[in-house]
C-alpha cells in the first residue's frame, strides 16, 4: 500500500507570494495533520483535518490555512510569506481522529528568499 | 503552561544500552507518542503508551508514568542504523505536541 505522499518535495518561493501544498494520506485514513517543522526543532502542529472538518489549530497566524476535500486530501495554504516560513511541512495521516498512530510523509522543503 | 524535556543529545557504542528520559507538561493528556527521524527523512512512528507500564517493541521499549507526567524510551542492542533523532510527543487534546528531541549518535 502507498504511504503519505505529498507533492512538491521542494519548492522555491519570495516574500510576499502564496504557496500551496498538497498531501494524499494512506488509503483508508479519514485524518489528516499539517506540520511545520524548522531545522534543528521538532514538528510544530498546525492543522488537524477529519471527515472534512477542522479539529485542530496550532499557534499559527491567520495566513496559514487549510482544507481537506470528500477523498480526505488535502490542502495547506500559506499567504504573504516571510522568511521565517522556510521550514519543512509535513503531512500526517491517522485512521481516526484519535493520533495514537500517525503516519508521516516525506514533507515539502519550502524555501522562502 | 505546557513544557517538554528530554535531552539534546546521546552517545553510545554498538550493542549498548541507551534510555531516553522525557518529562511534560500539558493539559488534556491522552498519551505519549515516540518518534524516530533520520537526517532528511520523515518522522517514523515508534510507539506510543495510553497507560501506565511498559510497552515491549522488539528493540525497543517505551514507559510512562501518569502521575509523574514521565516517560522513556530504551533502545536496546544499539546498531549504527539506530543514529538519529528521537522524539517524545505527548498527545494533548488530540494533538501531538512535540520538543526539540534526543539526537542518538551510535559509535563503532
Amino acid at each position: 500500500d502507498a504511504g503519505v505522499t505529498q507533492s512538491p518535495t521542494h519548492l522555491i518561493k519570495t516574500r510576499g507570494q502564496q504557496v500551496t501544498l498538497r498531501c494524499s494520506p494512506i488509503s483508508g485514513h479519514k485524518s489528516v495533520s499539517w506540520y511545520q517543522q524548522v531545522l534543528g526543532q521538532g514538528p510544530q502542529f498546525i492543522f488537524q483535518y477529519y471527515e472534512k472538518e477542522e479539529r485542530g489549530r496550532g499557534n499559527f497566524p491567520d495566513r496559514f490555512s487549510a482544507r481537506q476535500f470528500p477523498n480526505y486530501s488535502s490542502e495547506l495554504n500559506v499567504n504573504a510569506l516571510l522568511l521565517g516560513d522556510s521550514a519543512l511541512y509535513l503531512c500526517a495521516s491517522s485512521l481516526a481522529l484519535s493520533t495514537d498512530t500517525q503516519y508521516f510523509g516525506p514533507g515539502t522543503r519550502l524555501t522562502v528568499l | 503552561g505546557q513544557s517538554l524535556e528530554q535531552p539534546s543529545e546521546v552517545t553510545a557504542v554498538e550493542g549498548a544500552i541507551v534510555q531516553i528520559n522525557c518529562t511534560y507538561q500539558t493539559s488534556g493528556f491522552y498519551g505519549l507518542s515516540w518518534y524516530q527521524q533520520h537526517d532528511g527523512g520523515a518522522p517514523t512512528f515508534l510507539s506510543y503508551n495510553a497507560l501506565d507500564g511498559l510497552e515491549e517493541t522488539g528493540r525497543f521499549s517505551s514507559f510512562l508514568s501518569r502521575s509523574d507526567s514521565y516517560g522513556y524510551l530504551l533502545l536496546q542492542e544499539l546498531q549504527m542504523k539506530d543514529s538519529a533523532s528521537y522524539f517524545c510527543a505527548p498527545d494533548s487534546w488530540g494533538k501531538l505536541q512535540f520538543g526539540a528531541g534526543t539526537q542518538v549518535v551510535v559509535t563503532p
